[in-house]
């Protein structure tokens, strides 16, 4: 089955500075990559996403970048504020039928002011 | 906006007794999801329906776990009996569906998280 390693497991920024999280898979076959956001004790939240047909997408201080070829997405993060800190998720979707996602193990985020 | 709903959000229970959890999704999915999330680390899922149909259980520990979509619209997850090893976050999410034109954007719940003592 497909599988996900997601890296740092733990991120450590100044306010203002840069973050970056990157995930590797192994299906070549995967088309859909989003990431969640998830805060303490609360629900994941769909934050970006991108699709195989696309090799960057960006919205405001998030943007998400994919390299097919050699399978592994990237979460960047600009300009950093308190309210980014929480733990980030990225998930891959299989192309065959079916939605299932597979998560990575998540990377906690802190952004110290 | 309309959100995915759990409850209850919190279960405590002692090991070998049942506990049940309910997830009403968003109005006009199709696809329901069932995922446990075990304290850091990413959500695994269990089951996975397409309206009242199991398309993925592979998962799910069936001597003990079900789960059910009799009408195609909410679902409940049963553990019977519990185990010390099932405390975790247990997620709820929904999307559309394959095949809709739309998107494979899954909605989460807030989530019922299970103590088993």
């Amino acid at each position: 089955g497909e599988n996900v390693e997601q890296h740092p497991s733990t991120l450590s920024v100044q306010e203002g500075d840069s973050a970056v999280i990157k995930c590797t898979y192994s299906d070549s076959a995967s088309n859909y990559f989003p990431w969640y956001k998830q805060e303490l004790g609360k629900r994941p939240q769909l934050i970006i996403d991108i699709r195989s047909n696309v090799g960057e997408k960006k919205d405001q201080r998030i943007a998400v970048t994919l390299n097919k070829t050699a399978k592994h997405f990237s979460l960047h993060i600009t300009e950093t504020q308190p309210e980014d800190s929480a733990v980030y998720f990225c998930a891959v979707s299989p192309g065959a039928a079916g939605n299932k996602l597979t998560f990575g193990g998540g990377t906690r985020v802190l952004v110290k002011p | 906006e309309a959100e995915v709903a759990q409850s209850p959000r919190y279960k405590i229970t002692e090991k070998s007794q049942a506990v049940a959890f309910w997830c009403d999704p968003i109005s006009g999915h199709a696809t329901l999801y069932w995922y446990r999330q075990i304290l850091g680390q990413g959500p695994e899922l269990l089951v996975q329906f397409q309206d009242e149909s199991v398309v993925d259980d592979s998962q799910l520990p069936k001597d003990r776990f079900s789960a059910e979509r009799l009408k195609g619209v909410d679902s409940t997850l049963k553990i019977q009996p519990a185990e010390l090893g099932d405390s975790a976050m247990y997620l709820c999410a929904s999307s559309f569906g394959p095949g809709q034109g739309s998107t494979d954007t899954q909605y989460f719940g807030p989530g019922t998280r299970l103590t088993v003592l």
